[in-house]
């Protein structure tokens, strides 16, 4: 079964434009998941998609967004970039049922530069 | 902030067991303990889980103590691909059409398997 796959891998933009990095998540799951990754700040949760609604948001500025389509398939974007974004950001998805089997299966990101 | 402490590094010689502690003493009854792994710049990656019995699989065994306040993730014959960021991380069960619950990721322990 193929895993999650981001696009693209790396990203070079400059501050002011705007960002749209795709996942597309482990076939048969529904949830996804979005996550920031920098070297001070660490891995930090930034939103959570199930049935193409946002299910869980963490705490950053509206310039970042997300949404799902029917086939499980998410977007994020991120509008007026700014230096302090760049990161790897990653993606995440599960089966999205209750239980205790809801492990999250990691893309291997998109490395966002920000020049 | 992360629910769980991690010592910030081990080594391990390559071959031998390792084991990485993690303390999770204000853990509830519902929480699971996940145990993930990033190798450098990639996305990390599942390792196992456990609410309050040992588990093994195929790639490393978790043990958790009788009062849940700790848990040991063992791997048996670590090799040098196993040098990476260990992360212990504590998250409620999930119930049916409930959120997935974001992932809370300390700094992690950084695992460094020597030759």
């Amino acid at each position: 079964k193929a895993g999650v796959t981001q696009t693209p891998r790396y990203l070079i933009k400059t501050r002011g434009q705007q960002v749209t990095l795709s996942c597309s998540p482990i076939s048969g799951h529904r949830s996804v998941s979005w996550y920031q990754q920098t070297p001070g700040q660490g891995l930090q949760f930034l939103f959570e998609y199930f049935s193409e609604t946002q299910r869980n948001k963490g705490n950053f500025p509206g310039r970042f967004s997300g949404r799902q389509f029917s086939n499980s398939r998410s977007e994020m974007n991120v509008s007026t970039l700014e230096l302090g974004d760049s990161a790897l950001y990653l993606c995440a998805s599960s089966f999205g049922a209750g239980g205790p089997y809801n492990e999250q299966f990691f893309g291997p990101g998109t490395r966002l530069t920000v020049l | 902030d992360a629910k769980t402490t991690q010592p910030p590094s081990m080594d391990c010689a390559e071959g031998r067991a390792a084991n990485l502690p993690c303390n999770h003493s204000t853990i509830s009854g519902n929480e699971y303990v996940y145990w993930y792994r990033q190798i450098h710049s990639q996305g990390p990656q599942y390792i196992i889980h456990g609410l309050k019995n040992n588990e093994t699989n195929e790639m490393a065994s978790l043990i958790i103590t009788e009062d849940r306040k700790s848990s040991t993730l063992i791997l048996p014959h670590a090799t040098l691909r196993d040098t990476a960021v260990y992360y212990c991380i504590v998250r409620a069960r999930v119930l049916y059409g409930g959120s997935q619950g974001n992932l809370i990721f300390g700094k992690g322990t950084k695992l460094s398997v020597k030759p």
